[in-house]
């Protein structure tokens, strides 16, 4: 139990277009899904925390603007990156916290790599 | 003084050898510590969590957690080649749905 999966995988785009990621948890209800991107040898950077229902949480220094979260369901979280640049390159990864626990373990999908031309 | 502190190493050990990794934290408030194992272009894999002070077990891996000493350890016995991975601790509090503070992770080599 305990899956998170994450679609595409990869994705390839040209400059000033907009990518859709999406994040579901596939055998348990998330109430809060969390967003983070990782730079090659650096680790895990949180963007923001999604909470179904409700506007989600951003960082400090990172554009709400650019970095669209929509968590329409309990299973569905999903990140918009808008006018993507070469500088949004990177690995973006999501985790769902398991309410069913009663704890805050984390479970994290596959990421998805972000390559902008 | 950055709130989760964790060596990057990287660290290289022949296979069998006994392997332990570490991180020292400066919240006392933090109260869930987790261990997650990254493969290259992967996403995180949670490998063990406690919430109390002293070892837990799971296989190979022994979890340590010293909370007066705001220190916890993984420790790996008879390390395998295919332990080669980036580990990172993670903790917070417990309360589910809350924010998790990352170390920056380990990078383990095991050679056989």
């Amino acid at each position: 139990g305990a899956v998170v999966s994450q679609h595409p995988s990869r994705v390839i785009c040209k400059s000033g277009t907009s990518v859709k990621i999406e994040c579901r948890s596939l055998d348990f209800q998330a109430t809060t899904m969390f967003w983070y991107r990782q730079f090659p040898k650096q680790s895990l950077m949180l963007m923001a925390t999604s909470n179904e229902g409700s506007k989600a949480t951003y960082e400090q220094g990172v554009e709400k603007d650019k970095f669209l979260i929509n968590h329409a369901s309990l299973t569905l979280s999903t990140l918009t990156v808008t006018s993507a640049h070469p500088e949004d390159s990177s690995f973006y990864i999501c985790s769902a916290s398991h309410p069913g626990q009663g704890d805050n373990t984390q479970y994290f999908g596959p990421g998805t790599r972000l390559t902008v031309l | 003084q950055k709130e989760v502190e964790q060596d990057p190493g990287p660290l290289s050990v022949p296979e069998g050898a006994i392997v332990s990794l570490n991180c020292t934290y400066s919240n006392s408030a933090f109260q869930y510590f987790m261990w997650y194992r990254q493969y290259s272009r992967k996403g995180p894999e949670l490998l063990m969590y406690t919430y109390s002070s002293g070892n837990k077990e799971d296989g190979r891996f022994t979890a340590q957690v010293d909370k007066s000493s705001k220190y916890i350890s993984l420790f790996i016995r008879d390390s395998q080649p295919s332990d080669s991975a980036t580990y990172l601790c993670a903790m917070g509090l417990r309360q589910a749905g809350t924010a998790l503070i990352f170390g920056k992770g380990t990078t383990l080599s095991v050679s056989s």
